[in-house]
């Protein structure tokens, strides 16, 4: 199956710093990608849809200006946390799909923010 | 995207099948229904999707009811590698089309 790379697995930084995440599809050109966040023991929730090309579209509460999303371009996707602070501490992950196909999930980031 | 209702979490045995329910009963036409699973702090697997036909794969199977409102996920010889989170999302085929996530069932594999 198609393979997305998360990177990194984990970062642990200071409050107040930014963390940039990154997201590649390795064999195939993703037409969508999505970010979601995961708190301990809930769901995934959806952040943002992003094209290349084209500004992401956050869903209702992700604030933009915090979580910033560059679709730079067929196969790279990055989320940055600017201005981090503790309760950014999450599981971030990436997914890229294609035209009809189903989604493909990369492995996560596990963010602590200190 | 329909929701979707699932068992919170169930049991089964190492070697026995696991039938795992969902019902969605808000489908629309044009929506397939998916199955991933999540181990414990990776990303979400892909299992299996389906539109109205019984679709099988070397992970599961999955049966469709004739009104496509529910749907079970077999997972045919269950091992303890298969305890996880898994997670039944209706979603349509389009690139843009979101996957949503509900709180899915928690699956514990026991010897």
């Amino acid at each position: 199956g198609a393979v997305v790379s998360q990177h990194p697995s984990w970062v642990i930084c200071k409050s107040g710093t930014s963390v940039k995440i990154e997201c590649r599809s390795l064999d195939f050109q993703a037409t969508t990608m999505f970010w979601y966040r995961q708190f301990p023991k809930q769901s995934l929730m959806l952040m943002a849809t992003s094209n290349e090309g084209s500004k992401a579209t956050y869903e209702q509460g992700v604030e933009k200006d915090k979580f910033l999303i560059n679709h730079a371009s067929l196969t790279l996707s990055t989320l940055t946390v600017t201005s981090a602070h503790p309760e950014d501490s999450s599981f971030y992950i990436c997914s890229a799909t294609r035209e009809n196909e189903k989604l493909f999930f990369g492995s996560g980031t596990q963010l602590s923010v200190l | 995207d329909a929701k979707t209702t699932q068992p919170t979490s169930m049991d089964c045995a190492e070697g026995r099948a696991a039938n795992l329910p969902c019902n969605h009963s808000t489908i629309s036409g044009n929506e397939y229904v998916y199955w991933y699973r999540q181990i414990h702090s990776q990303g979400p697997q892909y299992i299996i999707h389906g539109l109205k036909n019984n679709e099988t794969n070397e992970m599961a199977s999955l049966i469709i009811t004739e009104d496509r409102k529910s749907s079970t996920l077999i997972l045919p010889h269950a091992t303890l590698r298969d305890t996880a989170v898994y997670y039944c999302i209706v979603r349509g085929r389009a690139a843009g089309n979101k996957l949503t996530f509900g709180g899915g069932t928690r699956v514990l594999v026991k010897p």
